[in-house]
């Protein structure tokens, strides 16, 4: 079946760094596009980041371009995120999400990255 | 910047119907948009419900389904069950650099 499992948050402190990674199973990764997707405490789902099956293009939410760096490995079935300059407002649950159809059809169950000092 | 629209909360009694939208502040919702909608319970991670504007995945129950209405992207529960209590988001495509917006959630209560 159908597995994305997300590892790395952490607390960290304002400015800090920060590397989240997504590690898939259960279908052929270097087929399918992917995304991540965060989730402020108590707020709606924000879309952050989507990278193209091969690796290109890449896209970026405004709120996090310039900071974060999505990449794949495609021989470890894996996805990451990394993250710089971090900030309290990037605070959240960070969900990789497998994409299919412009939508996303499986989610992880979501690391908790927390930005305060 | 894009806003994507949903009714902040609606209340459905069991065995009711109830329909949820999803406006675009560029105007009407299309099928280009490729409409999709997912659940989310408290504590939970989302699930997909809804691809390209009226598709099920595998796992969607009969009850849920997606259409446009009025110009916008609407999803509907038919015969609700107190297990479709939650928070309800749409997602919306518009390509260019930043291809995907979330509505901000419908908080769907059943009492």
């Amino acid at each position: 079946q159908v597995q994305l499992v997300e590892s790395g948050g952490d607390l960290v402190k304002p400015g800090g760094s920060l590397r989240l990674s997504c590690a898939t199973s259960g279908f052929t990764f270097s087929d399918y596009h992917m995304s991540w997707i965060r989730q402020a405490p108590g707020k709606g789902l924000e879309w952050l980041s989507y990278i193209n099956s091969g690796g290109n293009p890449t896209y970026y939410a405004d709120s996090v371009k310039g900071r974060f760096t999505i990449s794949r490995d495609n021989a470890k079935n894996s996805l990451y995120l990394q993250m710089n300059s971090l900030r309290a407002e990037d605070t959240g649950v960070y969900y990789c999400a497998r994409d299919r159809s412009w939508s996303d059809d499986y989610w992880g169950q979501g690391t908790l990255v927390t930005v305060s000092s | 910047q894009t806003v994507v629209t949903q009714e902040p909360s609606l209340t459905v009694s069991p065995g009711g119907t109830v329909t949820l939208t999803c406006a675009s502040s560029t105007g009407a919702v299309t099928s280009g948009y490729y409409p999709s909608w997912f659940q989310q319970k408290p504590g939970q991670a989302p699930r997909a419900l809804i691809y390209t504007t009226s598709n099920k995945h595998s796992w969607t129950p009969a009850r849920f389904s997606g259409s446009l209405l009025g110009g916008k992207a609407a999803l509907t529960l038919s015969g609700v069950q107190p297990e479709d209590e939650a928070e309800y988001y749409c997602l919306l495509f518009y390509g260019g650099p930043q291809p995907w917006v979330f509505g901000g959630g419908t908080k769907l209560t059943v009492l």
